[in-house]
């Protein structure tokens, strides 16, 4: 059974910085791309980055270029997203998820978890 | 690539046949997924490529359009189904999504 759960967030003020994890099972996890995405509270889905199998290849959304880094230990099964220079429009749940690069689509995800920016 | 949903939310009735549509600021292909997000859940894939359901998603539920319009189209609404409807384009990165559409009951 793929299970991909988040974990890293909380609290945070602004200019701060965070890491986020996210672990999979279940699948070979080297040979998939992965990505983040997020959620404003209330608000709707925001893609954040991408990476390849291998990591490679890496893709982000203008919002977050700059200030975000996404990275992957194959050898943990892990995913992760660096956040500086944290502002209060970053407060949302981070998603993690699986990309199915065939057609490139988001077949599992993480449960989500919450960073909170805020003084 | 802008998405664009329509309408923002809608409420309809268990049983009802319902329409979502979403438009893309330029043409993606068939580049297009939607996703379910019911409260405070992790989204969930409902079509891909514009038109294929995953395995396990009902045969209510079917996706069609290529280019810049697309449209989700729940036959027969049923209880299960209320919540937030996503599209996603894969075109090109930055991958958009669309504001989402709220399915209300009626």
């Amino acid at each position: 059974e793929v299970q991909l759960v988040e974990s890293g967030g909380g609290l945070v003020q602004p200019g701060g910085s965070l890491r986020l994890s996210c672990e999979a099972s279940g699948f070979i996890f080297s040979t998939y791309s992965m990505t983040w995405a997020r959620q404003a509270p209330g608000k709707g889905l925001e893609w954040l980055s991408h990476i390849s199998g291998s990591g490679s290849t890496i893709y982000y959304a203008d919002s977050v270029k700059g200030r975000f880094t996404i990275s992957r230990d194959n050898a943990k099964n892990s995913l992760y997203l660096q956040m500086n220079s944290l502002r209060a429009e970053d407060t949302a749940v981070y998603y993690c998820a699986r990309v199915v690069t065939m057609n490139y689509y988001f077949d599992y995800w993480g449960q989500g978890t919450l960073v909170t920016v805020s003084s | 690539i802008q998405m664009t949903q329509s309408p923002s939310s809608l409420s309809a009735s268990v049983g009802d046949r319902v329409t979502i549509t979403c438009r893309a600021s330029q043409s993606i292909s068939t580049s297009l997924n939607w996703y379910q997000q019911k409260p405070g859940k992790a989204p969930k894939l409902l079509v891909y490529a514009a038109s294929t359901l995953p395995s396990g998603v009902p045969s209510r539920f079917s996706s069609s359009g290529s280019g810049t319009d697309f449209t989700l189209t729940i036959s027969s609404l049923q209880p299960e189904d209320f919540a937030t409807y996503y599209c996603q384009q894969t075109y090109n990165a930055p991958w958009t999504f669309g504001q989402g559409t709220k399915v209300e009951i009626k």
